[in-house]
């Protein structure tokens, strides 16, 4: 049983168009994030939700909002779609942050979108 | 500005050796650092992490090394074996209770039999 799912595995899209990628947990998390793999390889933040509420926002344009209908789903719809945002996008969770102690984030598989 | 780097693209070992991994920061406000997994075409798995106020950790084959005055960590992995040929992520913390991970472009570890 998948902790944390992401759909679609790929897509491929024209510039301009809107998608939304989903993202599910089953891990009773409070937390969940959003990362981009870009061509480079890093992995970089996005945005970081707790308990539907976001709390982390980095420099993302925004044409790129998340959405969190309950704590165990956070979908990103991306906007006027440009070449540059072809990427792998994954979702990860955690529980919440607790001062000092760290818990480990779970990643989902990676949305592979490309824009043509 | 790039705060975590993983210089080695990639690295090849042969099976039953050591291999060795290595990370460099900048920010020496990182109070805790991981390593994470990833297999192709799969999301990155938590494989292990330390505290900055230690300078080792170790879990079965894997064990991470923190030399917080040159900022640098480094994972272990003794015997390599085939299962391990994955990419490899050095992550940090960047803020204490805030979760987020500022990760280095990752190293392709090949374990050759």
């Amino acid at each position: 049983d998948t902790a944390v799912s992401q759909t679609p595995k790929y897509l491929v899209t024209q510039m301009g168009n809107d998608k939304s990628i989903k993202c599910e947990q089953n891990l009773g998390h409070d937390t969940m994030y959003w990362y981009k793999q870009d061509s480079k390889k890093f992995l970089k933040i996005m945005f970081s939700y707790n308990n539907k509420e976001l709390i982390i926002n980095e420099t993302v344009p925004n044409r790129f909002s998340p959405k969190s209908p309950d704590k165990a789903h956070l979908n990103l719809h991306i906007n006027s779609l440009e070449l540059g945002d072809s990427a792998v996008y994954f979702c990860a969770s955690s529980r919440p942050p607790g001062g000092a102690a760290y818990t480990e984030a779970f990643f989902g598989q990676g949305t592979r979108l490309t824009v043509v | 500005d790039q705060q975590v780097k993983q210089n080695s693209p990639s690295l090849s070992v042969q099976e039953g050796r050591i291999s060795i991994l290595n990370c460099d920061y900048t920010n020496s406000m990182f109070d805790y650092f991981l390593w994470y997994k990833k297999y192709p075409a799969e999301g990155p798995t938590f494989l292990i992490s330390i505290s900055s106020i230690k300078d080792k950790n170790e879990d079965g084959r894997f064990t991470v090394f923190l030399n917080k005055s040159a900022k640098h960590l480094s994972l272990h992995i003794v015997p390599s074996q085939p299962g391990d040929s994955a990419v490899y992520f050095c992550a940090a913390r960047a803020i204490q209770g805030a979760q987020k991970l500022v990760f280095g472009q990752g190293t392709r570890l090949t374990i050759n039999p």
